[in-house]
């Protein structure tokens, strides 16, 4: 089946650093997301990108689909960007079923 | 447009008692999810909706967990009777179709004492 591997496990920053967590997997995919899971535990979705380049706001991500890998970079790391970030893939291998990664735990400090 | 509802938010229940949760999709969402995450880990798919079919229900602990989604929108998660590693918080999650985006609900913290 398809493996999803995040790296680094564990990112700590300064307040007002840049950041890149990066996802790779082992197979095609169709639909890979990235998500962030605040202290609280919800589950925010951050992008739907099995390919290309998105932005939102200090967030932007870039799936390279040949290559089978993702990066999300974060700038300007503010506090609430604290919490777990989770890269997930599915496709026609995983019956589409979402292949979670171990997550990158990201503090950023004051 | 509203996100995935769920209830109730927090449980605390005794161990051989039982439990149910309560989800509700964003419309027109054929696709309703249903995952266990341990503290620390990813979430773990337990049963997957594709209208009121399930289409996938293999890590689902059938001997004390069911699920149910009569009318292809609202769905149900019972444990019964609940155990210590039940223990967890409990997330419903939608999408168009099979292949999409998946969207979280806030999920339901289950505390088994």
């Amino acid at each position: 089946g398809i493996q999803v591997e995040q790296s680094p496990p564990d990112l700590i920053l300064q307040e007002g650093a840049n950041s890149t967590l990066r996802c790779n997997f082992s197979d095609s995919v169709n639909n890979l997301q990235w998500f962030h899971q605040n202290p609280w535990g919800q589950l925010i979705n951050l992008f739907y990108i099995p390919s290309g380049t998105k932005q939102n706001g200090r967030l932007s991500a870039t799936t390279v689909a040949t290559e089978r890998y993702s990066l999300l970079y974060i700038s300007s790391s503010q506090t609430t960007d604290s919490g777990v970030y989770f890269c997930a893939v599915g496709g026609l291998d995983s019956n589409y079923q979402l292949i979670w990664g171990a997550g990158t735990k990201l503090i950023i400090k004051p | 447009e509203a996100g995935v509802a769920q209830s109730p938010r927090y449980k605390i229940i005794e161990k051989r008692q039982s439990v149910a949760f309560w989800c509700n999709p964003i419309s027109g969402h054929a696709t309703l999810y249903w995952y266990q995450q341990i503290l620390g880990q990813g979430p773990k798919l337990l049963i997957q909706f594709q209208n009121n079919g399930v289409v996938d229900d293999s890590q689902l602990p059938k001997d004390r967990f069911s699920a149910e989604r009569l009318k292809g929108v609202d769905s149900t998660l019972k444990i019964q009777p609940a155990k210590l590693e039940d223990s967890a918080v409990y997330l419903c999650a939608s999408s168009l179709d099979r292949a999409s985006e998946q969207y979280f609900g806030p999920g339901t913290r289950l505390t088994v004492t």
